[in-house]
């Protein structure tokens, strides 16, 4: 069984540009979350999308987005790129949802923003 | 979502039972405890979840207090493979719109 892949795995940006991340879920699974993980602020939940809907969100501003499909996988874009979002970015998917069981994580997008 | 407080690290010998304790006193009632282990330059990986007592699998023990404010994660006869930020994580079904807390997580050092 496949599992969660994330491409692509690094990229390097420049301020103000944008980024779009992707992630590829396990088979069968509807959920899939997002999160940012810095070494000042640890790893942080961004949103996650259920169905193609999205159903929670963290504390992030506007600029970061996502969306599903119908196959669920799922895109993250982040627009007007600053330095501080300089961060490994990580998807997790699983069946029902990211409180209810276990969260299968891929190894994550390395964002570097110039 | 209730916050998770655990030692920032820890250093254990290979072979010894290592016990990773995290506090979280405002958990609610439909809220399950979740541990997670993260190595360099990967995503976290599920190691256990449980809602109260003991659960145990083939890798990890947790141990949850009746007043569930607490809950320890123990690894039995550590290696040094279990080098690695070891994080509790605590949620429930009725996740709604609060936001997911992974807290600092504990950096477990085993030592040959």
């Amino acid at each position: 069984k496949a599992g969660v892949t994330q491409t692509p795995r690094y990229l390097i940006k420049t301020r103000g540009q944008q980024v779009t991340l992707s992630c590829s879920p396990i088979s069968g699974h509807r959920s899939v979350s997002w999160y940012q993980q810095t070494p000042g602020q640890g790893l942080q939940f961004l949103f996650e999308y259920f169905s193609e809907t999205q159903r929670n969100k963290g504390n992030f501003p506007g600029r970061f987005s996502g969306r599903q499909f119908s196959n669920s996988r799922s895109e993250m874009n982040v627009s007007t790129l600053e330095l501080g979002d300089s961060a490994l970015y990580l998807c997790a998917s699983s069946p029902d949802g990211i409180a209810t069981g276990e969260l299968f994580f891929g190894e994550g997008s390395r964002l570097t923003v110039l | 979502l209730a916050k998770t407080t655990q030692p920032i690290s820890m250093d254990s010998y290979e072979g010894q039972e290592v016990n990773i304790t995290c506090s979280h006193n405002n958990i609610a009632t439909n809220d399950y405890i979740t541990w997670y282990q993260q190595f360099p330059s990967q995503g976290p990986r599920f190691i256990i979840q449980g809602y109260k007592t003991k659960v145990t699998n083939e890798v990890a023990s947790l141990f949850i207090p009746a007043d569930r404010k607490s809950s320890t994660l123990s690894l039995p006869r550590v290696s040094l493979s279990d080098t690695a930020v070891y994080y509790c994580l605590v949620g429930g079904p009725n996740f709604g719109n609060e936001k997911l807390t992974f807290g600092t997580g504990t950096r477990l050092t085993i030592i040959p």
